[in-house]
């Protein structure tokens, strides 16, 4: 299994809290994913890294922002979370563009 | 826009037999198509990475065509497992996507025993 960690597994929050939610990787891949998955919509992608400081939106980007200040971490932060978040998060690396991507295992987030 | 098809979206079959899961997709300039499953609760677990030179591509009893032109994958499962039994998902990465993958909605597998 690629080296992927989500943090945490699963978090309820209030709305109008901040959330930040963390993905750890051991494999010194280059590109890093926030998809998030919702019934009916299936996977979308929030926002992308291709490298240390380098982000770009995804399709679903409104409402969620992202950083990575070192190659093994990709931090996505919800500034102050709604209902509409509530959803299954995952993180994706892969080597470079255009090559086989890896998933961790996924954070359940819970905004009431 | 790249839009991803999963046909169909459920599908129970007997232990044993051979099946195919389909996808497609509008665009055809694709530098790969991804092939995941997902346990309930659990992640995605990459299952074959086609590129797009490619024609097909084999891992064990599963076997991965890709006909770039039709915009369509098929993956084959030979003789199915009760342990089969998951959501099957594929996603495309675009030329004109960057480093995107654009997912299908997913098939839902049962084997039954």
């Amino acid at each position: 299994d690629a080296g992927i960690t989500q943090s945490p597994r699963h978090k309820v929050t209030e709305t109008g809290t901040p959330v930040t939610l963390r993905c750890h990787q051991t494999e010194n891949h280059r590109y890093m994913y926030w998809y998030r998955q919702d019934p009916g919509h299936g996977l979308r992608l929030i926002h992308y890294s291709y490298g240390v400081k380098d982000t770009d939106k995804g399709e679903v980007s409104d409402g969620y922002s992202v950083s990575r200040s070192k190659t093994e971490d990709f931090l996505l932060t919800l500034e102050s979370a709604t209902s509409s978040q509530t959803s299954v998060y995952f993180c994706a690396i892969s080597r470079d563009s255009g090559t086989e991507a890896f998933f961790g295992q996924g954070t359940r987030l819970t905004v009431v | 826009k790249q839009e991803v098809t999963q046909i169909p979206a459920a599908l129970s079959v007997p232990e044993g037999e051979n099946l195919v899961l389909n996808c497609s997709f509008t665009d055809s300039a694709i530098y790969n198509l991804q092939w995941f499953r997902q346990d309930p609760g659990k992640g995605l677990t990459s299952l074959l990475l086609i590129q797009s030179s490619q024609r097909e591509q084999t891992s064990g009893r599963l076997n991965a065509s890709l006909d770039k032109s039709s915009g369509r994958s098929t993956l084959y499962i030979a003789a199915s497992q009760p342990g089969d039994s998951a959501t099957y998902l594929c996603a495309v990465i675009g030329v004109t996507s960057g480093s995107r993958l654009t997912f299908g909605e997913g098939t839902q597998l049962t084997v039954n025993p």
